[in-house]
């Protein structure tokens, strides 16, 4: 089975705090997402990966960063935390079909930013 | 741009009931759709997804049809039981994810 992990289930940070949100996949997939969820917003891509080291901005890539060092391992930084930022964090990763993509996501961070 | 929405929200249904949830979409060219089902505290897991060279396609206890002149997709469950309680989503193609809806079953 596909196993997608985050580094925690709940974070809670400060405004101005630098957070890093860690995501691993076990399936060895070329793509790897993340998404931020809101209430009556859904599922919104932040940042995406087509391989190693190559990262690009999804729809609200604003106060974030990525950083994909290793295939299985996709990171998001959120350097200056803000409050608007407090939301469900979700990492996805998928093979490298150009246009039948099946993602599977990891169970999600809840971020809190105070 | 692609936009994917979903019709309502909420959804609630009688155990054992069909239900049916349905999706818009705004992009014409769309080829390739997914129904995601999302569980309380999990990620969304993959359910079924459909090409545009189709009309419907059939899983376990699972349909989904797709009608392209009206730009529209629906879900449908049938026999629902008390594990189909869930949030609902559509996806197109372009990584967009309709907002939603929350099917809960009522025992």
């Amino acid at each position: 089975d596909v196993k997608v992990t985050q580094s925690s289930r709940y974070l809670v940070k400060r405004t101005g705090e630098k957070v890093f949100l860690e995501c691993v996949q076990d399936m060895d997939h070329e793509n790897m997402f993340w998404y931020r969820q809101d209430p009556g917003l859904g599922l919104r891509l932040i940042y995406f990966s087509y391989d190693v080291k190559m990262k690009e901005k999804g729809d609200i890539p604003e106060g974030y960063s990525v950083s994909r060092e290793k295939k299985e391992r996709f990171s998001l930084i959120l350097e200056s935390a803000s409050t608007n930022q407090t939301s469900m964090y979700l990492c996805a990763s998928s093979p490298p079909q150009a246009s039948y993509n099946e993602q599977f996501f990891g169970p999600g961070t809840r971020l809190t930013v105070l | 741009g692609e936009s994917v929405g979903l019709h309502l929200p909420t959804l609630s249904v009688q155990e054992g009931d069909n239900s049916i949830i349905n999706c818009a979409y705004s992009n014409s060219a769309s080829d390739y759709f997914i129904w995601y089902k999302q569980e309380s505290g999990k990620g969304p897991q993959f359910i079924i997804d459909i090409r545009s060279n189709m009309d419907k396609r059939q899983g376990q206890r699972v349909t989904v049809l797709l009608n392209k002149t009206v730009k529209h997709l629906s879900l449908q469950i049938a026999a629902t039981q008390p594990g189909d309680s869930a949030v609902y989503f559509c996806a197109g193609e372009k990584l967009t994810f309709g907002t939603g809806t929350r099917l809960t079953i009522i025992p």
